[in-house]
């Protein structure tokens, strides 16, 4: 099964910017992973902000943004606040149907 | 508005089983993929398994880790999906969401412990 690796935490200062990244063990993400970004703070389930690499949802705002970089799916986040401090989480799906999570990214703003 | 709604957790001993359901409303649930992910105490995200629409086979995948164990279903009359879970063990304890994989449940808590 493949490993799909990620930052295990990041520090950002209000009103900064910050980029996580996904990769995989297989090889360069690209768009067919059809990369997921998710967002859990705690005791909460998690939110999907980002789908099929870019796509945002109604909720998603506007200071998230995904794209491929360097091989790796990234989650960028521009204008850092407060409430952004979560945990956040990559999906890839592979051929053979069986997704795997990141093991996720500690985001702390301060 | 989408909503998932997970029961049937509990505590449970190893080697027992338990059914979770999940019960969808706010689109049409006969059309969708549903999957059930996992999180153990403390610990990320596991994707466990999902069940194709019927337009799609109706067919499941797994986690290696819980293959031949667990078993999800669907009933599209009721817009419910299930996960069987047998023999279970202390490693299977978790909050178990059920997800369109854009929309999540709040999940239920499953403890396997003797």
């Amino acid at each position: 099964q493949a490993v799909v690796t990620q930052e295990p935490s990041l520090t950002v200062s209000p009103g900064g910017t910050v980029t996580l990244t996904c990769g995989s063990s297989t090889g360069a993400v690209t768009s067919g992973h059809y990369p997921y970004w998710f967002q859990q703070k705690p005791g909460q389930a998690p939110r999907t902000l980002i789908y099929d690499t870019s796509n945002k949802h109604s909720w998603t705002p506007a200071r998230f943004s995904g794209s491929l970089l360097g091989g790796k799916a990234a989650l960028t986040l521009s204008g850092a606040q407060p409430e952004d401090e979560a945990e956040y989480y990559c999906l890839l799906s592979y051929s053979g149907a069986r997704p795997v999570f990141g093991g996720g990214t500690k985001l702390t703003v301060l | 508005e989408v909503q998932l709604v997970e029961s049937g957790g509990g505590l449970v001993q190893p080697g027992r089983s338990l059914r979770l359901s999940c019960t969808a409303s706010g689109f049409t649930f006969g059309d969708y993929a549903m999957s059930w992910v996992r999180q153990a105490p403390g610990k990320g995200l596991e994707w466990v398994g999902f069940i194709r629409s019927k337009a799609y086979g109706g067919t499941t995948e797994y986690a290696a880790s819980v293959k031949g164990r667990f078993t999800i279903s669907r009933d599209d009359s009721k817009s419910i999906a299930y996960l069987q879970m047998n023999s279970l063990k202390t490693e299977d304890t978790a909050v178990y969401y059920c997800t369109l994989i854009d929309y999540w449940g709040q999940g239920t808590l499953v403890t396997v412990s003797s």
